[in-house]
């Protein structure tokens, strides 16, 4: 089936660290892929999508690279800051429905 | 402009009571989404309308969970003979959903209703 794998949590990290978490899809066609990131108290945003093979998404610092080959969607920022702290979420899409399939959720924790 | 709201923000019930719980999408979407979300997981799908028509209800764990959105605006998910194990966040979203094929429609959240069963 279809399903999304992102590292498990708390990540706790100082600020200015260079951040990966990493996501990993197992997906029948060609899905697009998505980063959505919950701030305390508040509902799930979305930070960046990836719609087909070596796009790169990109908002607020943060990138990620969807490769097909190794079926992963890494997020990345190289210069974290207390503000950044989350949770994270990895999510998919297939073509012709909406539905979004979405990992576990990963904490993020920033100390200053 | 406002964006997906839901309401209550939290319920608390006994078992055994239905429950109403509220999403108000963004104004002019076409597609709305419902997603159940436990304590420490990602949300998982529940049921999709387009419009006024509920399109994918595969999500719904059990006959007691109904979802209605009678004019395609509001929507109301239902659930009935409320057990423990359906205390979680459930959350709407909305999207524009109006091209076939758009694969990476965004879909906008609310801030879900947090549904406490005693």
């Amino acid at each position: 089936g279809n399903s999304v794998t992102q590292m498990e949590g708390p990540v706790t990290l100082s600020e200015e660290a260079f951040l990966t978490i990493n996501c990993t899809y197992t997906a029948t066609g060609y899905p697009s892929l998505f980063w959505y990131v919950q701030y305390p108290g508040e509902g799930l945003q979305l930070l960046l999508k990836a719609t087909k093979a070596d796009d790169k998404g990109s908002n607020k610092g943060f990138e990620a690279t969807y490769r097909k080959e190794t079926t992963s969607f890494h997020l990345e920022k190289g210069s974290v800051q207390v503000s950044d702290s989350a949770v994270y979420f990895c999510a998919l899409t297939l073509g012709g429905n909406y539905q979004l399939i979405w990992g576990a959720g990963t904490k993020l924790i920033i100390k200053p | 402009g406002a964006g997906v709201s839901q309401s209550p923000r939290y319920k608390v019930a006994k078992r055994g009571q239905d429950v109403a719980l509220r999403c108000d999408p963004i104004s002019g979407h076409v597609s709305l989404f419902w997603y159940q979300q436990a304590l420490g997981q990602g949300p998982e799908f529940l049921t999709y309308f387009q419009n006024e028509a509920q399109l994918d209800k595969s999500g719904l764990p059990s006959d007691r969970f109904f979802a209605e959105r009678p004019e395609g605006s509001v929507s109301t998910l239902k659930i009935q003979r409320t057990q423990q194990e359906d205390s979680a966040v459930y959350l709407c979203a909305s999207s524009h959903g109006q091209t076939a094929g758009l694969v990476s429609n965004e879909q906008f959240f609310g801030p879900g209703t947090r549904l406490t069963v005693l």
